[in-house]
């Protein structure tokens, strides 16, 4: 089992859809969660973090953590053509050292 | 200009040469980090560094080594590179003492391959 698992994709949505991004993580003691978006070619950017159970909007953007279950997720509300991208999921483990493992992402198709 | 750099942004290397990644931030972050991206792997840690002359294993540091005289520089040297090797390489810093809680910024990355 991969520490940080999350479907490859592609994701195609609609714009002005709802995008849904799953990430699932083994590590039950996990402290923090991580989402970046990266672009084709390009290096990855932080778009969100998230450390307590719930909801954490921040303009578009809405990361749910559900540590019961081991899953975060990542909502994009009115999908743009502009959030074509891949998206990492990062998650601090319980570990002594500073590690923080990535998912694969999850490519994102945003259709006009 | 402010941030992290990487040179060069490509790099192509034969087998067995040494070959050098240089990384440079400009904020004087504490903890600074090397992981490479593979398709199917994702990004995976290399070394890492929590200050001046204190660095430490990641998750794949085989053939490869890292300094860190100075705070704003943290080169990864491949010492005999191998073509399992070929990949992109991110350099990253963190603004706070605690990265696992505050994220990563990002260079802007080395693609090196290996003939």
């Amino acid at each position: 089992q991969k520490e940080v698992e999350q479907n490859s994709g592609p994701l195609s949505v609609p714009e002005g859809a709802i995008a849904s991004l799953n990430c699932t993580y083994s590590d039950r003691g996990s402290q923090s969660f991580f989402w970046y978006r990266q672009y084709s070619g390009k290096s990855p950017e932080l778009i969100m973090s998230i450390y307590s159970n719930g909801d954490k909007e921040d303009g578009r953007f809405t990361a749910q953590l559900n540590k019961a279950s081991q899953y975060v997720s990542l909502l994009i509300r009115d999908s743009q053509p502009s959030d074509s991208a891949t998206y990492l999921c990062a998650v601090k483990g319980s570990g002594g050292y500073q590690k923080v493992t990535f998912g694969i992402g999850t490519k994102l198709q945003v259709i006009p | 200009d402010a941030g992290i750099t990487q040179s060069p942004r490509y790099k192509i290397t034969e087998t067995g040469r040494q070959v050098t990644l240089m990384c440079h931030q400009t904020w004087s972050h504490s903890y600074m980090f090397w992981y490479r991206q593979d398709l199917g792997h994702g990004l995976r840690l290399i070394y890492y560094s929590a200050a001046a002359d204190i660095t430490d294993k990641g998750e794949v540091p085989d053939g490869y080594v890292v300094s860190r005289s100075k705070t704003e520089n943290f080169p990864l040297t491949l010492e005999s590179a191998t073509r399992s090797q070929t990949s992109v390489y991110f350099c990253a810093s963190s603004e706070l003492n605690t990265p696992q809680r505050y994220g990563y910024t990002f260079g802007s990355g080395t693609r090196l391959t290996v003939v």
